[in-house]
């Protein structure tokens, strides 16, 4: 089955500066890569998702970069602010008729104003 | 509030009881899935319904573990003669067939089994 690992776990930065978060995937049938925002006590949030046909995709200060080739995909969030500090999880899925989403263990995200 | 919602949030029993968690997902989403979530890790499938047809269930879910969705709405997971091992965050997400694949994950409830 798919394997989804996630790179680093914990990540500090400092208010304003760039993160970056990386995650490989092992089945090269998947073809969506959501990324989710949890923070403490509630369900993962969908932040942005992309698609195997695309190669990055952008929304205000996050954006997604996807390799096929290299199997792995990153999240990029610029400016951060501290409201930005949660753990954010990379998940790989096939397409619709398969359903279900494999999920890499999480990166603990903590920015210092 | 037309998310997903779950009820209870949180859920403490003893070790050999039954409990029952329900999920109410987004009112037009066909599919509903189960999750299991514990501490450091990312939520890891259970199982999913398309309408109200389970579809497909993981190596995870063991025989003490059933989900329904009769009628293709809620869902229920109930965890017989429950261990200490069982203790997670079980999430619950819905999405819509034909639509995006985009799974909304409800507020999740918490089992601590002693």
């Amino acid at each position: 089955g798919e394997n989804v690992e996630q790179h680093p776990s914990t990540l500090s930065v400092q208010e304003g500066d760039s993160a970056v978060i990386k995650c490989t995937y092992s089945d090269s049938a998947s073809n969506y890569f959501p990324w989710y925002k949890q923070e403490l006590g509630k369900g993962p949030q969908l932040i942005i998702d992309i698609r195997s046909n695309v190669g990055e995709k952008k929304d205000q200060r996050i954006a997604v970069t996807l390799n096929k080739t290299a199997k792995h995909f990153s999240l990029h969030i610029t400016e951060t602010q501290p409201e930005d500090s949660a753990v954010y999880f990379c998940a790989a899925c096939l397409n619709t008729n398969a359903g279900k989403s494999t999920f890499g263990d999480g990166t603990t995200l903590t920015v210092k104003p | 509030d037309t998310g997903v919602s779950q009820n209870p949030r949180h859920k403490i029993t003893k070790r050999g009881q039954n409990v029952t968690f329900r999920c109410d997902p987004i009112s037009e989403h066909n599919r509903l899935y189960w999750y299991r979530q514990t501490l450091g890790q990312g939520p890891e499938f259970l199982t999913y319904f398309q309408n109200e047809a389970q579809l497909e269930k993981s190596r995870l879910l063991s025989d003490r573990f059933s989900a329904e969705r009769p009628k293709g709405s809620f869902s229920t997971l109930e965890i017989q003669r429950t261990e200490q091992g069982d203790s997670a965050m079980y999430l619950c997400a819905s999405s819509l067939v034909g639509g995006p694949e985009t799974q909304y994950f409800g507020p999740g409830t918490r089992l601590l089994v002693l």
